[in-house]
């Protein structure tokens, strides 16, 4: 089956700590997303990439960072500078030529303490 | 900015009652919009989408309709069951520079009740 796979589904973590969310895809999608979701919150894009080797800082980028090495692959580090770490991350990917649909993976629960 | 405008929630049903979720937008360029649905814990998934003035999205008996002259794109679902139950969230996105970033609603929770 195609889709997106995001992993763990629960993440624990010491505050201070960095920490690396993953996020693969077998749709073939050129674009890949992260969000970071807070209760009663819109999603709020953190980075974005639409070519492996090159990514884009969305609206909240500080205190994250991603690579884009492999088409497949987009992982999301969450680094000891992020003020409120705790959030659930979702990946998305979308399909060139149809670039304004996006199709997400299951999401991250990260509690940082 | 783009932004996005939906009803607050939650909106609560009884089985089999009509559904209105009230999105409005604001956009620089000519969007596309869409509905994303969410289910507890889950990502979201697509729900519909509707890509030009006066097109209707429609899937799983839920419809909306783009509404250029209103900037608007109601969600509607004649009868609705327990298992909509669901976060819904309205979105566009407009082509800038080769790319399409959404902007996201901040959704509505949906609760329905047997």
């Amino acid at each position: 089956d195609g889709g997106i796979t995001q992993s763990p589904k629960y993440l624990f973590r010491k505050e201070g700590q960095n920490v690396t969310l993953s996020c693969e895809q077998n749709l073939n999608h050129d674009a890949m997303y992260w969000y970071r979701q807070d209760p009663g919150q819109g999603l709020r894009l953190i980075y974005y990439s639409q070519i492996v080797n090159d990514f884009q800082k969305g609206d909240i980028a500080e205190g994250y960072s991603v690579s884009r090495e492999k088409k497949e692959s987009f992982p999301l580090t969450v680094t000891s500078a992020q003020k409120n770490p705790t959030a659930f991350y979702l990946c998305a990917s979308s399909p060139i030529g149809r670039l304004y649909e996006q199709y997400f993976g299951p999401g991250t629960r990260l509690t940082v303490t | 900015g783009d932004s996005v405008t939906q009803m607050e929630g939650p909106v609560t049903l009884s089985e089999e009652a009509f559904l209105t979720i009230n999105c409005t937008y604001t956009a620089t360029g000519y969007p596309s919009l869409f509905w994303y649905v969410q289910y507890p814990g889950e990502g979201l998934q697509l729900l519909l989408k509707a890509t030009k003035a006066d097109d209707k999205g429609s899937n799983k008996g839920f419809e909306a309709t783009y509404r250029k002259e209103t900037t608007s794109f109601h969600l509607e679902k004649g009868s609705v069951q327990v298992s909509d139950s669901a976060v819904y969230f309205c979105a566009l996105s407009v082509a800038s520079g080769g790319s399409y970033i959404p902007t996201f609603g901040r959704g509505t929770s949906l609760i329905v009740h047997p």
